[in-house]
């Protein structure tokens, strides 16, 4: 299993701040099946970013993904109010989805 | 408008069982794998299971194994989930998921409690 960790666990910001969330895989990524997804409390969880990289369908341009190997990155360039939330990054290998322990954004 | 819509859900005791099935539209549903996905009450994502877009490929999380079985119904464009040998720790709100490159729809979530 690879195992995917996420740091920081919490993140204390302002609206306006760069928010950088990290996630760390255990072993070599494949970039394809790197995504990250935001969830609020009591809502299912949002695709962000899939393939690394690339912006889901309806995200704003402030949202960026990057990374490769065993490192990537989310980043928020200026976090909104509405972006206060818990992140999770996302992985396929050795036939099977890994989830990392998520990090909490908030004020 | 892509719709995933989990039933099934609610309280079970240890060592029971119980069915969640997931009904989807606004997408050709046999063309897609689909997953499920669980989150323990205050806790992380965990993914549970998927299917290949014609049920010939499965996949299961090691702690499911033996128990859970995943299948679909594409004439019905839904999915399922059928959970035995239910275990405290299987209590969860379950999604079902639109899976390829990553997850991309996803239910509201049903809660399963396993419970004495």
């Amino acid at each position: 299993e690879i195992v995917l960790t996420q740091s920081p666990g919490t993140l204390s910001l302002s609206p306006g701040d760069r928010a950088t969330l990290s996630c760390r895989a255990s072993e070599n990524v494949n970039s394809k099946y790197l995504a990250w997804y935001q969830q609020k409390p009591g809502q299912a969880p949002r695709l962000l970013i899939y393939g690394a990289s690339s912006r889901a369908t309806g995200i704003p341009d402030r949202f960026s993904g990057s990374g490769s190997g065993t490192d990537f990155t989310l980043t928020i360039s200026r976090l909104e109010p509405e972006d206060f939330a818990v992140y999770y990054c996302q992985q396929w290998g050795n036939s099977q989805w890994t989830f990392g322990q998520g990090t909490k954004v908030e004020i | 408008e892509v719709q995933l819509v989990e039933s099934g859900g609610g309280l079970v005791q240890p060592g029971g069982s119980l069915r969640l099935s997931c009904g989807t539209s606004g997408f050709t549903f046999k063309d897609y794998w689909m997953s499920w996905v669980r989150q323990a009450p205050g806790q992380g994502l965990e993914w549970v299971a998927n299917i290949k877009g014609d049920g010939g490929e499965k996949y299961y999380v090691d702690s499911v194994k033996g128990r859970f079985t995943v299948s679909r119904d594409n004439a019905k464009n839904s999915l399922s989930l059928q959970m035995n040998s239910l275990r405290v720790e299987d209590t969860a709100v379950y999604y079902c998921a639109r899976d390829g490159s990553a997850l991309y729809y996803w239910g509201q979530g049903i809660p399963v409690t396993v419970s004495s």
